[in-house]
C-alpha cells in the first residue's frame, strides 16, 4: 500500500519556466512533508519542507504549497534553471517518529 | 569531508554469499537507517538505530541484521543473498530530538549490490 504517490515519473521544463512537481498521500496522520532532490549516483539531499499546519512554505526560488483536504503537495521551482535537472523524492513524517515514507520520485528535466 | 559515507559503492556477488554494507556518520547524529531503492525506485525504510538500540524494523527478511557499534556507525549484514536483493542501499543519519518539528535526514551515497 503505497501511501506516498508521485504520479509524474517524468517532467521536462524549459529555462526560466516555472516546474511544478506533485505529491498526493493517504494518510491523513502525516504532520510533515519533505521535498527530497536526488542526483545520479549520490543519495537524496533535502530540499524543503512544510508542517501540516501550513499551507506554503517559501525558500528561494523553492516553493512548497499543501492542501490538506485534498491530501496534496506541490514544489514549485521559479525559475528553473538547467542544475534543477534531477529526481525530486516526496516523503511525509509522523511527526517526530524517525520513519519517512517516500514517493517513487519525479525526474525533472531543465532544458535550454 | 563527507557527512555520511558506505563502503563500498558498489558490490556485486553471487546467490547465496554473505555480504557487508558499512555506514559512518560524522555529523554527532544519534539515529542512523538503512533504506533500500529497488528495481523500481520505490525507496522503503528498512531499518533505524536509535543510540545504538534497535526502533525500526520493518517487514524485512531476518537474513538482514542490522549492527550499530556505536552511534557513527551502522552496518548491514546480509546472509544467503538471493536475486531479489539487488537494489541500492541507503544509509542516513539524522537527529531525533523530540522538540524538532521534523526529522531531516541526511543519506550517504548509496551501495549498489548486484546478485547474479
Amino acid at each position: 500500500d503505497q501511501q506516498v504517490k508521485q504520479n509524474s515519473p517524468s517532467l521536462s521544463v524549459q529555462e526560466g519556466r516555472i516546474s511544478i512537481l506533485n505529491c498526493d498521500y493517504t494518510n491523513s496522520m502525516f504532520d510533515y512533508f519533505l521535498w527530497y532532490k536526488k542526483y545520479p549516483a549520490e543519495g537524496p539531499t533535502f530540499l524543503i519542507s512544510i508542517s501540516s499546519i501550513k499551507d506554503k512554505n517559501e525558500d528561494g526560488r523553492f516553493t512548497v504549497f499543501l492542501n490538506k483536504s485534498a491530501k496534496h503537495l506541490s514544489l514549485h521551482i521559479v525559475p528553473s534553471q538547467p542544475g534543477d535537472s534531477a529526481v525530486y523524492f516526496c516523503a511525509a513524517s509522523l511527526g517526530t517518529a524517525s520513519k519517512l515514507t517516500f514517493g517513487t520520485g519525479t525526474r525533472l528535466q531543465v532544458t535550454l | 569531508d563527507t557527512a555520511v559515507s558506505q563502503t563500498p559503492k558498489y558490490l556485486v556477488t553471487q546467490m547465496g554469499n554473505d555480504k557487508s554494507i558499512k555506514c559512518e556518520q560524522n555529523l554527532g547524529h544519534d539515529t542512523m537507517y538503512w533504506y533500500k531503492q529497488d528495481s523500481k525506485k520505490f525507496l522503503k525504510i528498512m531499518f533505524s538505530y536509535n543510540n545504538k538500540e534497535l526502533i525500526i524494523n520493518e517487514t524485512v527478511p531476518n537474513r538482514f541484521s542490522p549492527k550499530s557499534p556505536d552511534k557513527a556507525h551502522l552496518n548491514l549484514h546480509i546472509n544467503s543473498l538471493e536475486l531479489g536483493d539487488s537494489a541500492v542501499y541507503f544509509c542516513a543519519s539524522s537527529n531525533r530530538g523530540w522538540d524538532l518539528p521534523y526529522n531531516e535526514q541526511f543519506f550517504g551515497p548509496g551501495t549498489r549490490l548486484t546478485v547474479l
